[in-house]
């Protein structure tokens, strides 16, 4: 089955700066690659997400990369805030079926 | 539009009592659902997912059993819990065919003490 890898766990940046979050994934498969944004006590929520006929995907300050070969992903984050603060979840699965999450990477924005 | 209820949000349980999580979805028809569990400071693992009434599949052997009664109701439960199940549980659904994003309850925070 499907296998999902994260880095960083925790990660820590000056507010304005940017920050970024690598995944990969084990199963070629895969077509459809979420971005779920957590805040404290709720559910995760999407944020944006790219399709394997996609290499890049942006969308204001938030922009996604997926390399099919190496099979990575990533997540970019620009010009930081504060409540850019949350854990961020990647996640892979086949047309959204049985999404299979990364261990998640808790973003500290300091201001 | 689509709308995902899962209760309760807490919920304290001594080990060895029953579990019974309930969450429904509005707005849509024959979605998948799915139970996902959270433990403290991890990731997101998927317990049970459906397809449809009655067609529970599970990915992680482990001391709980979900149900669909109906279309879009899903339910997770155990006969008799274990301080291990203590975690963050999530109700997720997704449409049927052709699907993308996967949609999140509010979870419920279980703590077996």
């Amino acid at each position: 089955g499907e296998n999902v890898e994260q880095h960083p766990s925790t990660l820590s940046v000056q507010e304005g700066d940017s920050a970024v979050i690598k995944c990969t994934y084990s199963d070629s498969a895969s077509n459809y690659f979420p971005w779920y944004k957590q805040e404290l006590g709720k559910g995760p929520q999407l944020i944006i997400d790219i399709r394997s006929n996609v290499g890049e995907k942006k969308d204001q300050r938030i922009a996604v990369t997926l390399n099919k070969t190496a099979k990575h992903f990533s997540l970019h984050i620009t010009e930081t805030q504060p409540e850019d603060s949350a854990v961020y979840f990647c996640a892979a699965s086949k047309r959204g079926f049985k999404t299979i999450f990364g261990a998640g990477t808790r973003l500290f924005v300091k201001a | 539009s689509q709308t995902i209820h899962q209760w309760p949000a807490t919920l304290v349980q001594p080990v060895g009592s029953p579990l019974s999580l309930e969450c429904t979805v509005e707005g849509t028809s024959n979605p998948n659902l799915y139970w996902y569990r959270q433990a403290a400071g991890r990731g997101l693992q998927l317990l049970f997912y459906s397809v449809g009434i009655g067609q529970i599949s599970s990915e992680v052997p482990q001391n709980l059993s979900a149900s669909r009664p109906q279309d879009r109701q899903f339910i997770l439960s155990s006969k008799k819990l274990l301080l291990s199940d203590s975690g963050f549980y999530l109700c997720a659904w997704s449409a049927g065919s052709f699907s993308t994003e996967a949609f999140f309850g509010q979870g419920t925070r279980l703590t077996v003490v």
